[in-house]
């Protein structure tokens, strides 16, 4: 299993240009959490899906942030247009049986808004 | 706010010796989980402990949870080198929406 994978590893954008994350949960696993890492806020969530639906966006700081669940093996989060402070280290998790076991997260993607 | 909390912040020790993180939360939780993450990687689940448990095991990790004073403890016995990493603890709260919030984490440095 080749775990949750992220792309890209590293992103660098300029101010209000339009970037995309990427996800690939692990086979099987119906949830899928977006969670954002910086040193000021520590680790958030930003948005989780329960087999493919939204269920929780809350953690969503603006509407520049979008994500999608097309299907169960892919997942998006969006930023457009991205800012500065949009600077941080953004996971992407899965897990299959909700509570009762354990996240499995990407080595995450780096994302750097200059 | 759920959100787990760690303490230290920092532990700096020596290989051979023992690495004990504690965590605080503030409400009523069906399990607690530990993760470690290395420096430019993603998080790597370690342990989950229920509500209903009171210890854990898993090769040099301990964990231990005591809900009447709502925390918990990780302990790495004979810690080494390679365990240098931050810890952070993930509290996933009874009823409601079962999401796992995590602390700040501890940063833990063993020196060879």
């Amino acid at each position: 299993d080749a775990g949750v994978i992220q792309s890209p590893r590293h992103e660098v954008t300029e101010m209000g240009q339009e970037v995309t994350l990427r996800c690939k949960p692990i086979s099987g696993h119906n949830s899928l959490f977006w969670y954002r890492q910086t040193m000021m806020r520590g680790l958030e969530l930003l948005i989780y899906f329960n087999n493919n639906v939204p269920i929780d966006d809350s953690g969503m700081p603006e509407d520049r942030f979008s994500a999608k669940m097309p299907n169960a093996s892919f997942s998006t989060l969006k930023i457009q247009p991205s800012e500065p402070r949009d600077s941080a280290v953004y996971f992407c998790a899965s897990t299959a049986g909700g509570i009762r076991y354990g996240y499995t997260f990407g080595s995450g993607t780096r994302l750097t808004v200059v | 706010s759920q959100q787990g909390e760690e303490d230290p912040q920092a532990l700096s020790i020596q290989e051979g010796e023992n690495a004990t993180m504690n965590c605080s939360y503030k409400t009523s939780i069906n399990n607690l989980q530990w993760y470690r993450q290395n420096s430019g990687r993603g998080l790597v689940h370690l342990i989950l402990i229920r509500s209903n448990e009171r210890e854990k095991h898993s090769g040099r990790l301990r964990v231990t949870l005591d809900t009447s004073k709502k925390s918990s403890s990780l302990l790495i016995t004979a810690s080494r080198a390679a365990d240098t990493a931050s810890y952070f603890c993930a509290t996933v709260p009874s009823g409601g929406s079962y999401i796992p919030t995590f602390g700040r984490g501890t940063s833990l440095i063993v020196h060879p």
